[in-house]
């Protein structure tokens, strides 16, 4: 079974609904985190999160929030979807805070707003 | 301010040919350098990273990178492209932030097709 998964892997909505995407994690990981994925833009941060506790906003968080359920749990939602919210979302974890530490990815959830 | 540029967007090499991909950062202390591969409708993967000690760092695949601090790059390489390797390549910083946060900052990804 893959460590870090998402769901739903795709998405279609339209603009002015909430939803929800979800990320769990077995890697025992305290450190999560969402990214998006445009095209041409690489990946950009979100929010992340320490432990259950700790939330933080990353460089993008306007019209989005979190939720952090459990150590093994972030979900990503957005409150009122947006046509330029379509995008690939991805979810990671790392062990600590270090800046050496790898980053593990999930698969990714793609998100159309229509 | 930490940034990361990856001047080609899209790469392509015949299977069998040599690679290079190019990085460049920006970073006022330390960089410690990352690069992921994303094959299609998976997420990222670590190929290497490199923090301190030897500049040329090896990784899975048959990949390697070299860092040279003067040049501020920190290029990926592989001898004999495999079709396989086609997939998007990003180049990533990581930063901490001092208060336990360890963000990777990420380049815009280079495109690699592979033709037989």
């Amino acid at each position: 079974d893959a460590d870090v998964t998402q769901t739903p892997r795709n998405r279609i909505t339209k603009t002015g609904k909430r939803i929800m995407l979800e990320c769990s994690q077995t890697k025992g990981h305290d450190r999560m985190y969402w990214y998006r994925q445009d095209p041409g833009l690489g990946l950009r941060l979100i929010y992340y999160s320490f432990d259950v506790k700790d939330i933080n906003k990353g460089e993008i968080s306007d019209g989005y929030s979190v939720s952090r359920q459990a150590q093994a749990k972030f979900s990503l939602s957005l409150e009122s979807a947006i046509p330029n919210q379509t995008a690939l979302y991805f979810c990671a974890t790392s062990d600590s805070g270090r800046a050496t530490d790898t980053q593990y990815f999930g698969p990714g959830t793609r998100l159309t707003v229509l | 301010a930490q940034s990361v540029t990856q001047p080609d967007i899209h790469i392509t090499v015949s299977e069998g040919a040599s690679l290079e991909l190019r990085c460049n950062y920006s970073y006022g202390a330390t960089p410690y350098l990352f690069w992921y591969v994303q094959s299609p409708g998976q997420g990222l993967q670590l190929l290497l990273k490199y923090f301190s000690g030897d500049t040329l760092v090896q990784g899975i695949k048959g990949f390697e990178a070299e860092f040279k601090r003067s040049q501020s790059s920190f290029n990926l390489r592989k001898p004999s492209v495999h079709w396989s390797d086609a997939a998007e390549y990003f180049c990533a910083v990581g930063a901490n932030r001092g208060t336990g946060a360890n963000n990777l900052f990420f380049g815009t990804g280079t495109r690699l097709t592979v033709i037989p």
